[in-house]
């Protein structure tokens, strides 16, 4: 399967603790971005890379946030000191660099539930 | 401020009929528009978009209209199907940075 692939599919945590999440893109796409949703919302941008380059942060993405593209292929999101308003879905989608070809495909997301 | 809008949370429609999605933007900066289906507890699921120089785009029973005057689009399918059923989101891009979405519309096709 050449899809978005995310990891853990799952999260349950206590409210404080850490969590992390790793994407894996489709092979050779160089764009790779962050979402979150909410019931009854639709996907919210966190972040993007270009390859390992982060370039753009929305201002949802509070100083608890962090993600990483080391070599440009996967990427971890990872949350500090989670609170319950971090419960979500976290998905991830990837697309191939250029102009006009800003399909974005996303993964199965991350559901993270914090207690 | 919402700059994508679906207003309609839901909609109903037979097998066999047509389907017509309805999305609103206020932003004109937006250059692509995009149309995902969303199963309960999957990802979003590519399905046909369009460029702001065209006002028709066509795949099989999927066609988007962009009206750009109106800053408005829409989504037909036809004919429905029950596998059609699911969530449908309407995004927009403008520049570089990540897509914009409405809130859906939950699509019910009654047999």
């Amino acid at each position: 399967d050449t899809g978005v692939s995310q990891n853990p599919r799952h999260k349950i945590t206590k409210r404080g603790q850490n969590v992390t999440f790793r994407c894996d893109p489709i092979s050779e796409h160089n764009r790779l971005y962050w979402y979150r949703q909410t019931l009854g919302q639709g996907p919210e941008f966190l972040t993007y890379f270009q390859n390992e380059a982060q370039l753009e942060k929305s201002r949802l993405l509070s100083d608890r946030f962090s993600a990483e593209r080391p070599k440009g292929s996967f990427s971890t999101l990872e949350i500090q000191r989670t609170e319950q308003g971090d419960s979500a879905m976290y998905l991830c989608a990837s697309s191939p660099a250029g102009f006009g070809t800003d399909t974005q495909y996303f993964g199965p997301g991350t559901r993270l539930t914090v207690l | 401020d919402q700059q994508v809008k679906q207003n309609s949370p839901s909609l109903s429609v037979q097998e066999g009929r047509i389907s017509i999605l309805n999305c609103d933007y206020t932003n004109s900066m937006f250059d692509y528009f995009l149309w995902y289906k969303k199963y309960p507890a999957e990802g979003p699921t590519f399905l046909i978009s369009i460029s702001s120089i065209k006002d028709k785009n066509e795949d099989g029973r999927f066609t988007v209209f962009l009206n750009k005057s109106a800053k408005h689009l829409s989504l037909h399918i036809v004919p429905s199907q029950p596998g059609d059923s699911a969530v449908y989101f309407c995004a927009a891009r403008g520049g570089a940075d990540g897509l914009t979405f409405g809130k859906g519309t939950h699509l019910i096709i009654q047999p």
